[in-house]
């Protein structure tokens, strides 16, 4: 079946680490978004892709980065730079903004 | 610019009772509009969109959601509560020119009373 697979599920860090999120999907869909939700404050887009080697900011990027090597994989860094990195990281896909997004299961990173 | 707003963060109902979960939006273009689904530690599953045609839409596990212009808004219902909608629910919209720009609510939790 067709889907997005995040891992891992649950993360710990130490702090000054860098860690990576995974996130693959084999939808074929062209655009890729990374989100991170804490409690009471919704969803917030920390960067999107809408294409192969290209990727865009969203409104809380600082202490992030990413890539997009291929159409299938979007990885996510938290940096040591991102003081508050403790959260639940979702990754996302979409083939056109009629369909939606499909949704991985996200991954909860902690710092210890 | 674009905006949600979700009336009450938390909504409780008694099993059998009607699910009313209500979302505001603003949007300078004809709009699109998504209720998403989210139990505990896991990620967000589409309930049912509107994107154009008909204004009620029916999505799965029961739930339908109309779309009013006037009233810009796109509340999501269910006639009667399981135990099983006990949940975290999303509402997002999204323009149709322009950027693919998705903006969600704060969500609402539903807690579903035997």
């Amino acid at each position: 079946d067709g889907g997005i697979t995040q891992s891992p599920k649950y993360l710990f860090r130490k702090e000054g680490q860098n860690v990576t999120l995974s996130c693959e999907q084999n939808l074929n869909h062209d655009a890729m978004y990374w989100y991170r939700q804490d409690p009471g404050q919704g969803l917030r887009l920390i960067y999107y892709s809408q294409i192969v080697n290209d990727f865009q900011k969203g409104d809380i990027a600082e202490g992030y980065s990413v890539s997009r090597e291929k159409k299938e994989s979007f990885p996510l860094t938290v940096t040591s730079a991102q003081k508050n990195p403790t959260a639940f990281y979702l990754c996302a896909s979409s083939i056109n903004r009629q369909y939606g997004y499909t949704f991985g299961s996200g991954t909860r990173l902690t710092v210890v | 610019a674009q905006s949600v707003t979700q009336l009450g963060s938390h909504v409780s109902v008694s099993e059998g009772a009607l699910v009313l979960l209500r979302c505001n939006y603003s949007s300078s273009v004809p709009p699109y509009l998504f209720w998403y689904v989210q139990y505990p530690n896991q990620g967000l599953q589409l309930l049912l969109k509107y994107t154009t045609g008909a204004t009620l839409v029916k999505g799965i596990n029961g739930f339908e959601a109309e779309f009013k212009k006037s009233e810009t808004s796109f509340h999501l219902t269910k006639p009667s509560a399981h135990m099983s909608d006990a949940a975290e629910y999303f509402c997002a919209v999204t323009n149709s020119g322009g950027y693919q720009k998705v903006t969600f609510g704060i969500g609402t939790k539903l807690q579903v009373i035997p």
